[in-house]
């Protein structure tokens, strides 16, 4: 069964500051991984994805996230955050066990504060 | 975007009354998923499509039903609301099976009173 762990429900930082968000996984088979953003009163938008191609893959707004297999870790990164940056943040992992439907598990969510 | 809309945007329900969600796409897209949202729990996954008519339960399925008797449509069905399923309800279809990703419509506010 496949689990993710989103470290700190609500992270805030300055702007102008790195963003870290951190997501840590299980599976049972190499996974495809996700980072969702959702903004207030919105649904989720696809930030980024890593099917097993690059480990350092590249999304939408500057973010960036670095599968690292050893650690079970895709944490999300932006250098610099600005004021739009504050949402919600998600990460899933994709079951790509046989029959599975392409299922998403979700962690619970960490909540972006900018500061300015 | 995989051109995936919701019905009703919001509804306020009475404890007991049957509510019906629908989720509608125009991308002919074979795999469907119904999702509720809380706080503390992000997304769990109540139902979903792998065809017409062929759906299965995901891990929070009690309390709900669903039918999908064409491709475009997906209904979630409340049989008799409870107030524990005021939630944020979001419907997702997969429109690249090669990657396994998902993409979401804007999401159905309920409130069961």
């Amino acid at each position: 069964a496949q689990s993710v762990t989103q470290l700190g429900s609500h992270v805030s930082v300055s702007e102008g500051a790195l963003v870290l968000l951190r997501c840590n996984y299980s599976s049972s088979v190499p996974p495809y991984l996700f980072w969702y953003v959702q903004y207030p009163n919105q649904g989720l938008q696809l930030l980024l994805k890593y099917t097993s191609a690059a480990t350092l893959v590249k999304g939408i707004n500057g973010f960036e996230a670095e599968f690292k297999k050893s650690e079970t870790s895709f944490h999300l990164t932006k250098p610099s955050a600005h004021m739009s940056d504050a949402a919600e943040y998600f990460c899933a992992v994709s079951d790509r066990s046989g029959g599975s439907n392409y299922k998403l598990t979700f962690g619970k969510g960490t909540l972006l504060t900018v500061n300015p | 975007d995989a051109g995936i809309t919701q019905s009703p945007r919001h509804k306020v329900t009475e404890t007991g009354t049957p509510v019906t969600l629908r989720c509608h796409q125009t991308e002919n897209h074979r795999y469907m998923y119904w999702y509720r949202q809380d706080p503390g729990h992000g997304l769990r996954l109540i139902h979903y499509s792998y065809g017409v008519k062929d759906t299965d339960k995901g891990e929070v399925s009690d309390g709900y039903s669903v039918s999908r008797s064409k491709t475009e449509d997906f209904l979630l069905t409340l049989e008799s609301a409870t107030s524990s399923q005021t939630s944020v309800y979001f419907c997702a279809a997969i429109a690249e099976t090669s990657t396994d990703t998902q993409y979401f419509g804007p999401g159905t506010r309920l409130t069961v009173l």
